[in-house]
């Protein structure tokens, strides 16, 4: 069993919708979460990072970490067409000398 | 800004030839690396880790010999794909990771071998 599930898509959704990305994990020690967005033909890029358990909101974004259930989720509000592109997951300890991967979800948002 | 740069963005090499692609963290060192390889609509696919000072760690099915990695400093990385062929075009990208924090990706290099 890997260490990180991500609900595996792909998403399709019409414009203006709420959509809901999520992640499970299993090591209890994980306290950083984080969220990237990739682009065809880019490099993934950071979009939201939070620490420890809670909400944290940026704009039509919010991560949400549930460590009781170990389970953090993205969601995106209103969401648009620029939003298109795979979201991963990721985590990692305070001692880990790197972080942990999801396998992405691919979101399409359709006009 | 980026705080992983990696270069070139895209090359365009004869087949049997050599390319060299760097990695480098800007503003912070990482003492471990990461290559990926990505095909069109494709998942990120790990290639191998990068070790500061010791040998690369190949994940399953990449060829060392063929993929050569040296992580020379605590800022730099490069994978060289030697005699490169049509079937090692592809999207190579390098990952850094701040310890314990955030990871950070490389902007990728689109690699077309003709």
């Amino acid at each position: 069993q890997k260490e990180v599930e991500q609900d595996p898509g792909p998403l399709s959704v019409p414009e203006g919708a709420i959509v809901s990305l999520n992640c499970t994990y299993s090591n209890s020690a994980f306290q950083y979460f984080m969220w990237y967005r990739q682009y065809s033909r880019k490099g993934p890029e950071l979009l939201m990072y939070t620490y420890s358990s809670g909400n944290k909101e940026d704009g039509r974004f919010t991560a949400q970490v549930d460590k009781s259930s170990k389970y953090i989720s993205l969601f995106i509000r209103d969401s648009q067409p620029s939003d298109s592109a795979t979201y991963l997951c990721a985590m990692t300890s305070t001692n880990a000398g790197k972080s942990t991967f999801g396998d992405g979800t691919t979101l399409t948002v359709k006009p | 800004g980026a705080v992983v740069s990696q270069h070139p963005s895209w090359v365009i090499c004869k087949s049997g030839t050599s390319v060299k692609i760097e990695c480098r963290s800007l503003d912070f060192q990482a003492t471990t690396m990461f290559w990926y390889r990505q095909f069109p609509k494709q998942s990120l696919m790990l290639m191998a880790t990068s070790n500061e000072g010791s040998k690369a760690t190949y994940e399953q099915g990449v060829e060392k010999d063929k993929f050569l990695i040296n992580h020379a400093s605590l800022t730099l990385s490069t994978l060289t794909v030697t005699s490169a062929h049509p079937e090692d075009s592809s999207f190579y990208i390098c990952r850094a990771d701040r310890e314990g924090t955030e990871a950070f990706f490389g902007q990728g290099t689109r690699l077309t071998v003709v």
